[in-house]
């Protein structure tokens, strides 16, 4: 069974700090990966995702991920953090098999940004 | 283009009543699938629905039930409600193919409290 670590609960950093936020999974083989982002009373937003090819996957809002197969992991990185950025982030895995529609999700990261 | 909406938005019930919970998907999009999300058990998923048919399902009791018809749209009901199913319901769509790995769109989720 497919499934995802986020080591980190609760982060918090400076406004200007570089980001960067873990993410471990188990698979059998590549999966589908993502990160999303969630303000608070809000659903979910697409960051990134992973596919295939190039694993430095650039996003949205000046973030990128690198896929490391070695590792097993995905962390979602940025170099200057604003303040704007405070919310739960999410990293997910999607089968690479079937047809069905189903993400597996870590249990989140909250960051705090500091001014 | 608009995105998933969700109706409604919040929500009230008491123990052992049913609830529906309706979702919109991006015009286009024929898969929908359905998350809980609560504070202890993280993101959860309760099943997928493509075409009309339900194709993958979580690990949640009978009383979880959903629907999509002709037009896309889903719902999903919960009977005979428990305290524990007080939860944030996402809705997500994805693709025309509904294929394993196409990005799933969030909407703004129901926020259902059980008292």
């Amino acid at each position: 069974a497919q499934s995802v670590t986020q080591p980190d609960i609760h982060i918090t950093v400076s406004e200007g700090a570089s980001l960067e936020l873990r993410c471990n999974y188990s698979y059998g083989a590549t999966p589908y990966l993502f990160w999303y982002v969630q303000s608070p009373g809000q659903g979910l937003q697409l960051l990134l995702k992973y596919f295939s090819g190039d694993t430095l996957v650039q996003g949205i809002k000046g973030f990128e991920a690198e896929f490391k197969r070695s590792q097993s992991s995905f962390n979602l990185r940025k170099p200057s953090v604003h303040w704007s950025d405070a919310a739960e982030y999410f990293c997910a895995v999607g089968s690479r098999t079937g047809t069905a529609s189903k993400l597996t999700f870590g249990t989140g990261t909250r960051l705090q940004v500091t001014l | 283009k608009a995105g998933v909406t969700q109706t409604p938005r919040y929500l009230i019930k008491t123990r052992g009543q049913q609830v529906t919970l309706s979702c919109s998907p991006i015009s286009g999009h024929r898969s929908v699938s359905w998350y809980q999300q609560t504070p202890g058990q993280g993101l959860q998923f309760l099943f997928e629905y493509f075409s009309e048919t339900q194709r993958n399902k979580g690990n949640f009791p009978g009383r979880f039930s959903g629907r999509q018809f002709s037009n896309s749209r889903s719902e999903m009901n919960v009977s005979t409600l428990e305290l524990g199913d007080s939860a944030l319901y996402l809705c997500a769509s994805s693709g025309k193919q509904g294929a394993s790995g196409e990005t799933q769109y969030f909407g703004p989720g129901t926020r259902l409290l059980v008292l």
